[in-house]
């Protein structure tokens, strides 16, 4: 298994600003993902980051608006920028450390006004 | 974008009856993975079964695979109030990467 935690938990932002959501495992992992939950809505993938390379956005998605470090293989980070009422959503990152299992952080809760 | 649909959407039943959520997914699959999510809080997860696979175990969890269906069920016996949760099936896309592709989920209340 993995031990993902997710900085913030929460947030509360004014509309027009950014916002860095920081994951951090307890293990190298070659792939980490990063999912948006929009209220009452099921999981969709943003992007996949890998450490070295530029992150592989989903349809829908873009740099400019969700850019994603991946500095080294414990780490990444997923701004939000330019926000609107419509990005507020729990935001997960995820990893597979071995196996299949994918195995999720504890989310950022994010509003914005 | 989601790979199917999970049925019920909503399901209410009583504590020690059994709950069980359907799952159907569109393309061929590696795997397939149940999670619980309560309150909107973080992902658990609860089981994986593979393509060749058709059913697993564990604890009071049931997981059933219908390749050809590109079906799946999660059984929960004797439910308990705790069991109260969202639960979310996803797939891993045959050929592709380890991302997940999410049904949308069944909320699950348990009266105790």
């Amino acid at each position: 298994s993995a031990v993902i935690s997710q900085k913030p938990s929460r947030d509360i932002c004014q509309r027009g600003t950014s916002l860095t959501i920081q994951c951090q495992v307890d293990s190298q992992v070659t792939m980490m993902f990063w999912y948006r939950q929009q209220p009452g809505q099921s999981l969709t993938l943003i992007a996949t980051a890998n450490q070295g390379s530029e992150a592989t956005y989903e349809s829908g998605f873009v740099i400019d608006k969700f850019p994603i470090s991946r500095p080294n293989l414990t780490f990444s980070t997923l701004t939000v920028s330019n926000m609107s009422p419509e990005d507020s959503s729990i935001y997960l990152c995820s990893v597979v450390p071995t196996g299949e299992t994918q195995y999720f952080g504890p989310g950022t809760r994010l509003l914005v006004l | 974008s989601q790979q199917g649909e999970e049925d019920p959407q909503a399901l209410s039943i009583q504590e020690g009856e059994n709950a069980t959520m359907n799952c159907s997914y569109k393309t061929s699959i590696n795997n397939l993975q149940w999670y619980r999510q309560n309150s909107g809080r973080g992902l658990v997860h609860l089981i994986l079964i593979r393509s060749n696979e058709r059913e697993k175990h564990s604890g009071r969890l049931r997981v059933t695979l219908d390749t050809s269906k590109k079906s799946s069920s999660l059984l929960i016996t004797a439910s308990r109030a705790a069991d109260t949760a969202s639960y979310f099936c996803a797939t891993v896309t045959q050929g592709g990467s380890e991302k997940l592709v999410f049904g949308k989920g069944t909320k699950l209340t348990v009266n105790p």
